[in-house]
């Protein structure tokens, strides 16, 4: 079966720092991986959307990889603040119209000043 | 604009009773998705709502319904609750449900404590 692992639960990184979190899949070829950031008690809000035919996406001080052959995509943090803490959510989804997003269970940042 | 709304908020059950959560998307988005999150399991889809017909359907039990009304609005239901049942339910809402396009937004979730 699809199987997504976030392969930490948890990252503590210092102020300043850049953080890598890391999503890996099994079993399931998406067309596209989105991330999202979550805080306590609030949905998950979307921030990165890259597809599979790209290698790499950049937003501010945000920038995601995507590797089909390795089937995993990393999702950097730079110049680390506190306000990133938060959990960050990867999730793949496939082509088809209505398809439905497939989520890891997250890794939680703490940045530390 | 405003964002997605869900209510209620917070909801206390007991076991076998039913329970109907409620979503209001942003207004202009057909598109409606549910989703379960627990502990354990993380963030898991439930079904997705366009234009008032179902699109898609997680691996949930029947107990698990849903309907999206022509204002796009939608509901949940779940009957004859379980202690499993106990989780956050996020709804989320985007244009036309194209998940590489369109971005979801989420609504603030309704936390179920099933007793």
């Amino acid at each position: 079966s699809q199987k997504i692992e976030q392969n930490s639960e948890a990252l503590n990184i210092q102020e300043g720092k850049t953080a890598t979190l890391t999503c890996n899949y099994t079993n399931y070829s998406p067309a596209y991986l989105q991330w999202y950031r979550q805080d306590p008690g609030r949905g998950p809000v979307f921030l990165l959307l890259i597809r599979e035919n790209e290698k790499e996406k950049r937003k501010e001080r945000l920038k995601v990889t995507f590797d089909t052959t390795l089937k995993q995509s990393l999702f950097h943090i730079t110049a680390s603040q506190p306000a990133d803490s938060a959990t960050y959510l990867c999730a793949l989804a496939g082509n088809q119209a209505g398809t439905a997003l497939i989520f890891g269970k997250g890794t939680t940042l703490s940045v530390s000043s | 604009k405003a964002g997605v709304t869900q209510t209620p908020r917070y909801l206390i059950k007991t076991r076998g009773q039913q329970v109907t959560l409620s979503c209001s998307p942003i207004s202009g988005h057909r598109s409606v998705s549910w989703y379960q999150q627990t502990p354990g399991q993380g963030l898991q889809f439930l079904f997705e709502y366009f234009s008032e017909t179902q699109r898609n359907k997680g691996n949930f039990p029947g107990r698990f319904s849903g309907r999206q009304f022509s204002n796009s609005r939608s509901e949940m239901n779940v009957s004859t609750l379980e202690l499993g049942d106990s989780a956050l339910y996020l709804c989320a809402s985007s244009l036309q449900g194209d998940k590489s396009t369109d971005t979801q937004y989420f609504g603030p979730g309704t936390r179920l404590t099933v007793l």
